[in-house]
């Protein structure tokens, strides 16, 4: 079965640059979408379609593509963005099953 | 505003059925799809499946294949899925969340979460 592939934890400082990858022999044709989880609370989509960003969705946050990797970056990190974060796509066939990333904790030094 | 409103939280034995359903408001519910995600306790988000509130088509995770349906009620604005055989292992949050209406495809308002624990 199609995996993608994050890393389980990411650590930066207040104010600094985080990147959280996802990697997936499909993300070349198919969208890849950011979730970002709290602590007993539902997911919320932060990034869609790669790179764009829903209404509310602090400019902080920001995706991009390359190759089989998407990457998530938030710029300037409150203490706030410390959540789980998680990648979801759809493998190359076409043949939807909504396939999720392991997750990445970020955490905020 | 968009909002999706779940039923309680549930406790079923093994073998048995569970029935949650998730109110929908402040969009046209037919317009979109609702998928289905469950989070197992300290594990990532698992997808289960999705239905077209425009014409009740369905797709559904390979692995849960014949244990669960997920159904509409466009005069109520209301999703349901229903998973049969509980195991321990069903024991999750379960989460529904507005999708696209044609095929399923991502998740931009979500639910918030019904707790089903699967126990003898």
């Amino acid at each position: 079965s199609y995996e993608l592939t994050q890393p389980p934890s990411v650590s930066v400082s207040p104010g600094q640059t985080a990147r959280i990858t996802c990697s997936g022999d499909a993300l070349p044709k198919q969208y890849a979408y950011w979730y970002q989880q709290k602590p007993g609370q539902a997911p919320v989509l932060v990034i869609y379609k790669d790179s764009e960003r829903p209404s509310g969705i602090p400019e902080r946050f920001s995706g991009s593509s390359s190759g089989t990797t998407v990457t998530l970056t938030i710029s300037g990190v409150q203490a706030e963005d410390e959540a789980d974060y998680y990648c979801q796509s759809a493998d190359s066939s076409g043949t939807y099953g909504g396939v999720f990333g392991g997750g990445t904790k970020l955490t905020v030094l | 505003q968009v909002q999706l409103v779940q039923s309680g939280a549930e406790v079923k034995k093994p073998g048995a059925s569970v029935k949650v359903s998730c109110k929908a408001s402040g969009y046209t519910f037919t317009s979109y799809g609702i998928s289905w995600v469950r989070q197992a306790p300290g594990q990532g988000l698992e997808w289960m499946g999705w239905i077209s509130a425009y014409n009740g088509n369905t797709n559904y995770a390979q692995k849960l294949q014949g244990r669960v349906t997920m159904t509409t009620d466009t005069s109520t604005s209301t999703a349901y899925m229903e998973l049969r055989s509980l195991r321990s292992d069903d024991t999750a949050v379960y989460y529904c969340a507005r999708d696209r209406v044609v095929t399923p495809d991502y998740f931009d308002y979500w639910g918030q979460g019904t707790l089903v624990t699967v126990s003898s």
